[in-house]
């Protein structure tokens, strides 16, 4: 399997435009985490889902933010409007049903200016 | 809610030395706990993971121990190397939850 796939690599974009990240995870996975990072902050889990299921989006920071996942092998997530702040390391994630580990894929840098 | 602290925030060894990295967590009630490797612009590489129910996991020159009661786990790096210069970051899932809470992370430097 060629692990988490997540495009694009780099993204620079203005103020006000939208942003949109995507997303494949290892076949077979249940699960599918975003995070953001950041110097500040770290790695923060924003949303993950469960069979395509939206479990816990608690870490959404504001409703500019939205993630999707319309099918097993593919998610977005979506900044509109974005803002410098949301400049960071956006990573996907997945991982398989019960004791399975989580992998990571190499992310998106997003910078916003 | 459960936090995640690393200990130390970065260390800096010669080659060769035999080091350990440290993780604490607040809440014992884990489900497993997994050890990360993120290397400068890259992403994260499980290293090792330890269920709750296991005391150690060993992979190569690596060993990752954990306390549940005491909230407390170690990774510990036989005859570093160079090429082990990176962050690790290990990440706790709780009993009550898929996700996993990230500590910060130690930013390991070994000098050749």
């Amino acid at each position: 399997d060629a692990g988490v796939i997540q495009s694009p690599r780099h993204e620079v974009t203005e103020m006000g435009q939208e942003v949109t990240l995507r997303c494949k995870p290892i076949s077979g996975h249940d699960y599918l985490f975003w995070y953001r990072q950041t110097m500040m902050r770290g790695l923060e889990l924003l949303i993950y889902f469960n069979n395509n299921v939206p479990i816990d989006d608690s870490g959404m920071p504001e409703d500019r933010f939205s993630a999707k996942m319309p099918n097993a092998s593919f998610s977005t997530l979506k900044i509109q409007p974005s803002e410098p702040r949301d400049s960071a390391v956006y990573f996907c994630a997945s991982r398989g049903d019960g004791y399975y580990e989580q992998y990571f894929g190499p992310g998106t840098r997003l910078t916003v200016t | 809610k459960q936090e995640v602290t690393q200990i130390p925030a970065a260390l800096s060894v010669p080659e060769g030395e035999n080091l350990v990295l440290n993780c604490s967590f607040t809440d014992s009630a884990i489900y497993n706990l997994q050890w990360f490797r993120q290397d400068p612009g890259k992403g994260l590489t499980s290293l090792l993971l330890i269920q709750s129910s296991q005391r150690e996991q060993t992979s190569g020159r690596l060993n990752a121990s954990l306390d549940k009661s005491s909230g407390r786990s170690t990774l510990y790096i036989a005859a570093s190397q160079p090429g082990d210069s990176a962050t690790y970051l290990c990440a706790v899932r709780p009993d009550y939850g898929q996700n996993f809470v990230f500590g910060p992370g130690t930013r390991l430097s070994v000098l050749p």
